[in-house]
């Protein structure tokens, strides 16, 4: 079946700009995640949606960073004001409500120049 | 001092060798335990679980100490094809709900013939 989904693969920007990412995670899945892998590093978490809401946002760096699932599936992070620091692979994960395994999709590699 | 520490690596061992890899984690609320593997420019992908009474799956053992917070995993006649970063990856469970992964940085294998 079909695995999770991001778009786009590669996003390239100005420092400044806005950039919206987008994640459709594995159908059914109830619970989504964001991460942020920067060169060198593991994963580091953003926020976790269940369902439509945000359970845990701790990870957001600072306002910037926005995340939303309106409709509980597809979720879309939003980063304003792009900053060269913000570079860095965006994974999205999904899983079923419960402790299960967290799939990943392939990320979106974004550059801020 | 991070979360989640590794043994920084790269391991470079020939076909055939045994290599073992350590993981500390400093939250002693740590409930769940994994092993992830990630090839270059890919997504996490989970390897195995690792339970307190150890497992095996293969040519790969995982061991969790609780009392030492310690995680290892062992792989055994190591194929070309093990060549990946490994990642060390704990779970903080609160009441039974989900909750996001703390990866460690990884440690990279390079299996060479």
């Amino acid at each position: 079946g079909a695995g999770v989904s991001q778009t786009p693969s590669n996003k390239v920007t100005e420092k400044g700009k806005y950039v919206e990412l987008r994640c459709d995670p594995i159908s059914g899945h109830t619970a989504l995640y964001w991460y942020r892998q920067s060169l060198g590093q593991g994963p580091e978490f953003l926020i976790y949606f269940q369902g439509t809401g945000a359970a845990d946002d701790s990870g957001l760096p600072n306002d910037r960073f926005f995340a939303v699932r309106p409709e509980g599936s597809v979720s879309t992070l939003k980063i304003q004001r792009t900053e060269r620091g913000d570079s860095a692979v965006y994974l999205c994960a999904s899983s079923l409500a419960g402790p299960n395994e967290q799939f990943f999709g392939p990320g979106t590699r974004l550059t801020v120049l | 001092r991070k979360e989640v520490e590794q043994d920084p690596g790269p391991f470079n061992v020939p076909e055939g060798a045994t290599v073992a890899f350590n993981c500390t984690y400093s939250n002693s609320a740590s409930q769940s335990f994994f092993w992830y593997r990630q090839d270059c420019r890919k997504e996490p992908k989970l390897l195995m679980s690792v339970y307190s009474s150890g497992n095996e799956d293969g040519r790969f053992t995982a061991q969790l100490n609780r009392a030492s917070q310690y995680i290892s995993l062992l792989i055994r006649d190591s194929k070309l094809s093990d060549s990946a970063t490994y990642l060390c990856v704990v779970k903080l469970n609160y009441g039974g709900s989900q909750g996001n992964l703390i990866f460690g940085k990884g440690t990279k294998l390079s299996v060479k013939p």
